[in-house]
C-alpha cells in the first residue's frame, strides 16, 4: 500500500525557514517524480514544484522558485521542502504527492496523497 | 499561466446526475492527450485521483464517475450521485506547469 506521511509543520514566524518531509513508502521511491501541493484554508489549491526521480531536476511554481527548494534522499524514501523567509499567505495545509510515473516519464498528475501538514505563519 | 474555472457549487438529488464543468483560458491539449485531471477532496481528507488525462477512470474509482472533454472545457460527471459522493472537486491541468481550478462542492438537495 502506498503510503506518504508528512511531518514538520507548526507555527511559524514571519520571516523565518522552515523544513517539511514527506516519509514514502509501499513504492519504490527511486522510480518516481514527486511534488509538493497546498491548499490555504481558503481551499485554494497550489502547485508547488516537483522534482525528479533520481533528484537530478526540480521545476517550480514561478511565484515561489525563489524561497521553497525542493530536495530528496532515496535512500531513506524522504521528500523535502525547505521554506524560508515565510510570509502569512504561505499559511496552508503541504501536501506531499507521488507524480504518476511510468518508465521514468511523468505524466503531472498525482495519483497518491499524503494527509497533509499544517503550516501557521504568524507572529 | 492557464486558469482553471470551474463553479462554485452544485446542489443535485441522490440518484441524479451531477456534471461539473472546468474551463481553462488556454488549450491544454498536446499530441493527443488532454492533460486534465480531476479529484476529489472531502472534508479533513487529502485530495483522491479520480480521473486523468481528461477520461481515464483512476484505480479503484467507481465507474459511476466519467470525464470527458479536450481543449479548453471539460466535465466530471457523476451518475448516479450517491450520498458518499459529497465533496470539494477539482480539476488540474499540466500542459503548462501545473495549476487547479477553485474547486466545485457537490451537494445534496
Amino acid at each position: 500500500e502506498v503510503q506518504l506521511v508528512e511531518s514538520g509543520g507548526g507555527l511559524v514566524k514571519p520571516g523565518a525557514s522552515l523544513k517539511l518531509s514527506c516519509v514514502a513508502s509501499g513504492f519504490t521511491f527511486s522510480d518516481y517524480w514527486m511534488s509538493w501541493v497546498r491548499q490555504t484554508p481558503g481551499k485554494t489549491m497550489e502547485w508547488i514544484g516537483d522534482i525528479k526521480y533520481d533528484g537530478s531536476y526540480t521545476n517550480y511554481a514561478p511565484s515561489l522558485k525563489n524561497r521553497f527548494t525542493i530536495s530528496r534522499d532515496n535512500a531513506k524514501s524522504t521528500l523535502y521542502l525547505q521554506m524560508s523567509n515565510v510570509r502569512s499567505e504561505d499559511t496552508a495545509t503541504y501536501y506531499c504527492t507521488r507524480v504518476y510515473t511510468t518508465d521514468y516519464y511523468p505524466y503531472w498528475y498525482f495519483d497518491f496523497w499524503g494527509p497533509g501538514t499544517m503550516v501557521t505563519v504568524s507572529s | 499561466d492557464i486558469v482553471l474555472t470551474q463553479s462554485p457549487a452544485l446542489a443535485v438529488s441522490l440518484g441524479q446526475r451531477a456534471t461539473i464543468s472546468c474551463k481553462t483560458n488556454q488549450n491544454v491539449d498536446y499530441y493527443g492527450n488532454s492533460y486534465m485531471h480531476w479529484y476529489q477532496q472531502k472534508p479533513g481528507q487529502q485530495p483522491k485521483l479520480l480521473i486523468y488525462l481528461a477520461s481515464n477512470l483512476a484505480s479503484g474509482i467507481p465507474a459511476r464517475f466519467s470525464g470527458r472533454g479536450s481543449g479548453t472545457d471539460f466535465t466530471l460527471t457523476i451518475d448516479p450521485v450517491e450520498a458518499d459522493d459529497t465533496a470539494t472537486y477539482y480539476c488540474q491541468q499540466s500542459r503548462n506547469l501545473r495549476t487547479f481550478g477553485g474547486g466545485t462542492k457537490l451537494e445534496l438537495k
